[in-house]
C-alpha cells in the first residue's frame, strides 16, 4: 500500500523563521506535488516535482521554495514565513504523468505562524 | 483562474437521500476528471474516476455522470449514509505541455448526512 508521510501533523513557528516541511513516499513515484488547503479555497497547488532536483511553480509559488535532493523526499520551505502562511499543508505524490494512476496524498501537516 | 468551479459549497442530506455535487470546467485539454473524498484530520482519497470518452461510471452507491460538451460532470451519492459525510473535491487533469499531469481541483463540498 502507498503511503506518503508527511514529518510533522502540526507545528507553530513565529514570523522570519526558516520553516521547512518534509513529505517522504515510499512507492518509488516519480511525481510529487506540495499544496494548501485553506476553508473555501480548496487545493491550491504551490510547487510540484517530476524528478530528482526538478521543480515547477505551481499556481501559488511566493514566498516558498522546494527541494528534491533524492528520489522519495521532498521539501518544502518557507524562506521567512509570514502569518498569512498559515495553513494546511499537503505533500502527494503518483507514479507517473498519464495513465489513470491516483495522486495518493499524505495526512498533512498544520502549520501556524505567530 | 480558477479552472475548475464546484458547488455547493456545502451540502446536508438525510441518510437515505442522494447527494448530488456539481463541478463545471473551462479547459478542454484535461484528459482524466477524478473525484476525491477527505475525513477530518485525513489527507484526500481517490474516490472514483472517468475519463472523457465515457458519460457515466458507477461504482456501488457513487456515479458520476459526464457532459463532454457541457463541460460538467458531477457525483451522485445514492442512499447516503453518515459515514459519507465528508469533504469532498472534484479534480481534472492536464492534458498538454507543462500541465501534464498535474491536478486542478475545485474548492470542495462539505457533506453532512443527518441519521
Amino acid at each position: 500500500d502507498v503511503k506518503v508521510t508527511q514529518s510533522s501533523r502540526y507545528l507553530v513557528k513565529r514570523t522570519g523563521e526558516k520553516v521547512f516541511l518534509e513529505c517522504v513516499q515510499d512507492m518509488d513515484h516519480e511525481n510529487m506535488f506540495w499544496y494548501r488547503q485553506d476553508p473555501g479555497l480548496g487545493l491550491r497547488l504551490i510547487y510540484f516535482s517530476y524528478d530528482v532536483k526538478m521543480k515547477e511553480k505551481g499556481d501559488i509559488p511566493e514566498g516558498y521554495s522546494v527541494s528534491r535532493e533524492k528520489k522519495e523526499r521532498f521539501s518544502l520551505i518557507l524562506e521567512s514565513a509570514s502569518t498569512n502562511q498559515t495553513s494546511m499543508y499537503l505533500c502527494a505524490s503518483t507514479p507517473g504523468q498519464g495513465g489513470n494512476q491516483p495522486q495518493h496524498f499524505g495526512d498533512g501537516t498544520r502549520l501556524s505562524i505567530l | 483562474q480558477q479552472q475548475v468551479k464546484q458547488s455547493p459549497q456545502s451540502l446536508i442530506v438525510q441518510k437515505g437521500g442522494i447527494s448530488i455535487i456539481n463541478c463545471a470546467y473551462e479547459n478542454t485539454a484535461f484528459d482524466y476528471f477524478p473525484w476525491y473524498q477527505q475525513f477530518p484530520g485525513k489527507g484526500p482519497a481517490l474516490l472514483i474516476a472517468i475519463r472523457p470518452d465515457v458519460s457515466e461510471k458507477k461504482e456501488g452507491r457513487f456515479t458520476i455522470s459526464f457532459n463532454k460538451s457541457a463541460k460538467q460532470f458531477s457525483l451522485h451519492i445514492m442512499d447516503s449514509q453518515p459515514g459519507d459525510s465528508a469533504t469532498y473535491f472534484c479534480a481534472t487533469r492536464g492534458q498538454r505541455g507543462s500541465t501534464l499531469g498535474r491536478l486542478y481541483f475545485g474548492r470542495g463540498t462539505q457533506l453532512t448526512v443527518w441519521p
